[in-house]
């Protein structure tokens, strides 16, 4: 199956400070990719749909400039968490398309202090 | 009504057993479907991925689908402990632009010894 892998795997910062993740398809050029983030025992939450070359397009509820998304090539996504806040913890989990299929990184877990 | 539904479990069974897993859904614009498995702090992995109705089988995994009933399962022959994890059903709509996939909100599955 098609590869897709997560940078770091796991992060601790302070509070205001930001963090970038990075989400790469390995053997794929992928047509989307999309940032979801998941709390301990619940389903994965969307938060933003990007394609390669345009702005992404955010979940209602998830604002665009504390979550700020890089789509710059077919095969790399960042996502970064401005002025980070303990709120902002999570498991942050990357996905890449590519015709039907929808193939997830192994998640990042960032932990803000 | 919700789009996806799906037992949350948790399901507990010994080893070897057979494993029904299930899903209906109300969207009939869903054309493809998949089975993830997401193991605790890890990104789903796919599993198995269908666009008809019927049945596919990978190894001792079959995934059946009934678009007539609206309903999807997934079984697992001979089950093992390496296979408890959560389960999560899958369906894309795509139209054009309009792509979108649907999660179900998983079910734990252990598989005890």
């Amino acid at each position: 199956g098609a590869v897709v892998s997560q940078h770091p795997s796991w992060v601790i910062c302070k509070s205001g400070t930001s963090v970038k993740i990075e989400c790469r398809s390995l053997d794929f050029q992928a047509t989307t990719m999309f940032w979801y983030r998941q709390f301990p025992k619940q389903s994965l939450m969307l938060m933003a749909t990007s394609n390669e070359g345009s702005k992404a397009t955010y979940e209602q509820g998830v604002e665009k400039d504390k979550f700020l998304i890089n789509h710059a090539s077919l095969t790399l996504s960042t996502l970064t968490v401005t002025s980070a806040h303990p709120e902002d913890s999570s498991f942050y989990i990357c996905s890449a398309r590519t015709g039907h299929e929808q193939f997830f990184g192994p998640g990042t877990r960032l932990t803000v202090l | 009504q919700k789009e996806v539904e799906q037992d949350p479990g948790p399901l507990s069974v010994p080893e070897g057993a057979i494993v029904s897993l299930n899903c209906t859904y109300s969207n009939s614009a869903f054309q493809y479907f998949m089975w993830y498995r997401q193991y605790s702090r890890k990104g789903p992995e796919l599993l198995m991925y269908t666009y008809s109705s019927g049945n596919k089988e990978d190894g001792r995994f079959t995934a059946q689908v009934d678009k007539s009933s609206k309903y999807i399962s997934l079984f697992i022959r001979d089950s093992q402990p390496s296979d408890s994890a959560t389960y999560l059903c899958a369906m894309i709509s795509s139209g054009g632009s309009n792509y979108k996939l649907t999660f179900g909100k998983g079910t734990l599955l252990t598989v005890n010894p």
